[in-house]
C-alpha cells in the first residue's frame, strides 16, 4: 500500500520568514495530493491541494509543488504569520477514496 | 452548506456502554469516512462508505460497528469499547475520487 513519509516533524520559524514542509510517496499511482492544517483540538482543515497534472499550485502566501519522477511533494508558506503556527499533515491518495498521511509536522511561528 | 456536523462533541462511556456517534452532510458527497486520531498522531482510516455502502474496512475491531442510512447520513455505533479506544473520531466526506474531502470537528470519546 501507499506509504507518506513527512519531513520535518517540528519546524520554528521567526514570523515573517518561509517555512518548507516535505513530503514523499511510495505509490507511482497516486495522483491526488492535500495538505490539511489541524490546530490544537479542531479537525485537519484543507488548505491547498495538486493533482498529478500540475507541478505546481499556489493560494496567496501557500504554494505547493510536485516532482512526480522523484515522488515528492513540498509546502511552502511564506511571509509567516503566528497565525500559521499548527499541525500540518501531507496525504496522497491514487484518485480512490482512501487518503494516506503523513506522520504531521509542528510548525511554529516566533513572534 | 459546506460542513460537516458530527455529534456529539465529548463523550464519557463505559466499557459496558452502547453508544453512537453521528455524522450528516448535505453537500452531495457520495463517500463518507469514519476516522480516529491519538494526540500527536495523523488520522487513522477506519471505515469509507461509497454510495450508501461499505467499500473500505480498515480491519477495524467489531466493537465499531457502522451504519450509513442514506447519503448523508454516517453512524458509528460503540459498544464494548476499552480505554485505549479514547480518542478523537473524525467523519469526513468527498465526491467520488476523493476530491473535496471535508472533516466534521469530530467527537472526542473517553472510555473509562
Amino acid at each position: 500500500g501507499e506509504n507518506v513519509e513527512q519531513h520535518p516533524s517540528t519546524l520554528s520559524v521567526q514570523e515573517g520568514d518561509s517555512a518548507v514542509i516535505k513530503c514523499t510517496y511510495s505509490d507511482s499511482a497516486s495522483n491526488y495530493f492535500p495538505w490539511y492544517k489541524q490546530e490544537l483540538g479542531k479537525r485537519p482543515q484543507l488548505i491547498i491541494d495538486i493533482r498529478s497534472n500540475v507541478g505546481e499550485k499556489k493560494d496567496q502566501r501557500i504554494a505547493v509543488t510536485l516532482n512526480k519522477t522523484a515522488k515528492h511533494f513540498s509546502l511552502h508558506i511564506t511571509e509567516t504569520q503566528p497565525e500559521d503556527s499548527a499541525v500540518y499533515f501531507c496525504a496522497a491518495s491514487t484518485g480512490n477514496e482512501k487518503l494516506t498521511f503523513g506522520t504531521g509536522t509542528r510548525l511554529t511561528i516566533i513572534p | 452548506d459546506t460542513e460537516v456536523t458530527q455529534t456529539p462533541k465529548h463523550l464519557v462511556m463505559g466499557m459496558t456502554n452502547k453508544k453512537s456517534l453521528k455524522c450528516e452532510q448535505h453537500m452531495g458527497h457520495r463517500a463518507m469516512y469514519w476516522y480516529k486520531q491519538k494526540a500527536k498522531k495523523p488520522p487513522e482510516l477506519m471505515f469509507v462508505y461509497s454510495y450508501e455502502k461499505l467499500s473500505i474496512n480498515e480491519s477495524v475491531p467489531s466493537r465499531f460497528s457502522p451504519e450509513c442510512p442514506n447519503s448523508s447520513l454516517l453512524n458509528l455505533h460503540l459498544h464494548a469499547l476499552q480505554p485505549e479506544d479514547s480518542a478523537l473520531y473524525l467523519c469526513a466526506s468527498s465526491q467520488w475520487g476523493g476530491a473535496g474531502y471535508t472533516f466534521g470537528s469530530g467527537t472526542r470519546l473517553t472510555v473509562v
